[in-house]
């Protein structure tokens, strides 16, 4: 069975641009969460989606935002980058909600310049 | 913020030997994880703790969780080369929606 897959995995972008990210859960999950981690840090909460209404928001601007398709899929969007949105994010899939196990994707890299 | 504070930071021993780390939390939790992430990768699920549960083990690692303390503990017995990676609790507080990560801690295992 495929994983959590992720795209773009790399990418440059230049400040004041606008980017999205794409997250493909594991068939039948239903959950998906978005973290954003800086290089030499944990992994911090953005968003989490389940059966396609947000059902949790961490501690990020509004430039941040994001949304879950009716196959479950999701994309997170962030407006107006600034150099310190450079990071890796990550997406993770769960059956039922964040309450037990996250499979996560291997992450986009963002670079912003 | 962060709701877990691994300790040590960074911790480099040799194959073999066993490996400690530990997690302090700050509020009540229904879990707590522990999750490994080779560097640059996607984060991979080891163990998880039940809030009702004092020690598990999988394998080579066994978790204990002390509620009155806030605090678990990741063994890693007879550690690898291949064991090379940060290692990361996280936390499922009663009060949340989300799951909290702490800052890792960096584990070399030289061959």
């Amino acid at each position: 069975d495929a994983g959590v897959t992720q795209s773009p995995t790399h990418l440059i972008k230049t400040r004041g641009q606008q980017v999205t990210l794409r997250c493909s859960p594991i068939s039948g999950h239903k959950s998906v969460s978005w973290y954003q981690q800086v290089l030499g840090q944990g992994p911090q909460f953005i968003f989490q989606y389940y059966e396609k209404e947000e059902r949790g928001r961490g501690n990020f601007p509004d430039r941040f935002s994001a949304r879950q398709f009716p196959n479950y899929s999701s994309e997170l969007n962030v407006n107006a980058l600034l150099l310190g949105d450079s990071a890796l994010y990550l997406c993770a899939s769960s059956l039922l909600g964040i309450t037990g196990e996250l499979f996560f994707g291997e992450g986009s890299r963002l670079t912003v310049l | 913020s962060q709701q877990g504070e691994e300790d040590p930071q960074a911790l480099s021993i040799q194959e073999g030997e066993n490996a400690t780390m530990n997690c302090s939390y700050k509020t009540s939790i229904n879990n707590l994880q522990w999750y490994r992430q080779n560097s640059g990768r996607g984060l991979v699920h080891l163990i998880l703790i039940r809030s009702n549960e004092r020690e598990k083990h999988s394998g080579r690692l066994r978790v204990t969780l002390d509620t009155s303390k806030k605090s678990s503990s990741l063994l890693i017995t007879a550690s690898r080369a291949a064991d090379t990676a940060s290692y990361f609790c996280a936390t499922d507080a009663t009060s949340g929606s989300r799951l909290t990560f702490g800052e890792g801690t960096q584990l070399t295992v030289n061959p």
